[in-house]
């Protein structure tokens, strides 16, 4: 089933922050955060494992509440290449054979 | 390391016309994926192969869609008599083996966009 990305799309200026959420209404393995620019591919950012272990961007950071089935992803200080879309892709079984499950996405524009 | 490789990059097509996209994971990873994306969506999941096995198929392709990968190498997913609902961006994405300690991290190709007339 489709996690569920909130907001759809966020303005900012340069040096603001931002939350993008992503939840999901069944239990989840690890969530996954790509982001992609308009005409390229997704490129991975961060992984969030059941358990608490992360892995990802220095920049970047994330938190999942496996209670809740719900991840966010903390942009802080943003810069003008944090411009994209962020998907959120989610895994309910480790290693599971049908990969991820993505969101919509959420459009990020950080403006100078 | 050059990445994942995919061609062709576009591809226009007439309706009823098969085509075929191919896909060159990174040489070390023998998880292969194919997603499917479209304008305002995020990547849609369609087939997934460990090595040369294809393990798993979304139910939403249908039987115009078939994927191979001989020798665990390469990758290609063909389309039979294309419909104008199939254009979008088919996306390859490769990883290595998660069960083996691996990351997880999928390392996508620019993609093939097709465009059925």
């Amino acid at each position: 089933q489709q996690p569920v990305q909130s907001p759809q799309a966020v303005i900012l200026r340069e040096g603001e922050d931002a939350v993008i959420n992503c939840s999901s209404s069944k239990a989840l393995y690890s969530v996954h955060w790509y982001r992609q620019k308009h005409g390229e591919a997704p490129v991975f950012l961060m992984i969030l494992l059941k358990g608490g272990e992360q892995k990802g961007h220095e920049k970047i950071s994330a938190s999942f509440n496996e209670k809740k089935q719900q991840s966010s992803l903390y942009l802080t200080a943003s810069q003008l290449s944090y411009s994209g879309t962020y998907f959120c892709g989610t895994e309910r079984v480790r290693g599971g054979a049908d990969g991820l499950t993505f969101g919509k996405g959420t459009h990020l524009i950080i403006q100078p | 390391d050059t990445g994942v490789s995919q061609n062709p990059r576009h591809k226009i097509t007439k309706r009823g016309q098969n085509v075929t996209f191919r896909c060159d994971p990174i040489s070390e990873h023998n998880r292969l994926y194919w997603y499917r994306q479209t304008l305002g969506q995020g990547p849609e999941f369609l087939t997934y192969f460990q090595n040369e096995a294809q393990l798993e198929k979304s139910r939403l392709l249908s039987d115009r869609f078939s994927a191979e990968r001989p020798k665990g190498s390469f990758s290609t997913l063909e389309i039979q008599r294309t419909e104008q609902g199939d254009s979008a961006m088919y996306l390859c994405a490769s990883s290595s083996n998660w069960l083996a300690g691996g990351p997880g991290e999928l390392f996508f190709g620019e993609g093939s966009r097709l465009t059925v007339l």
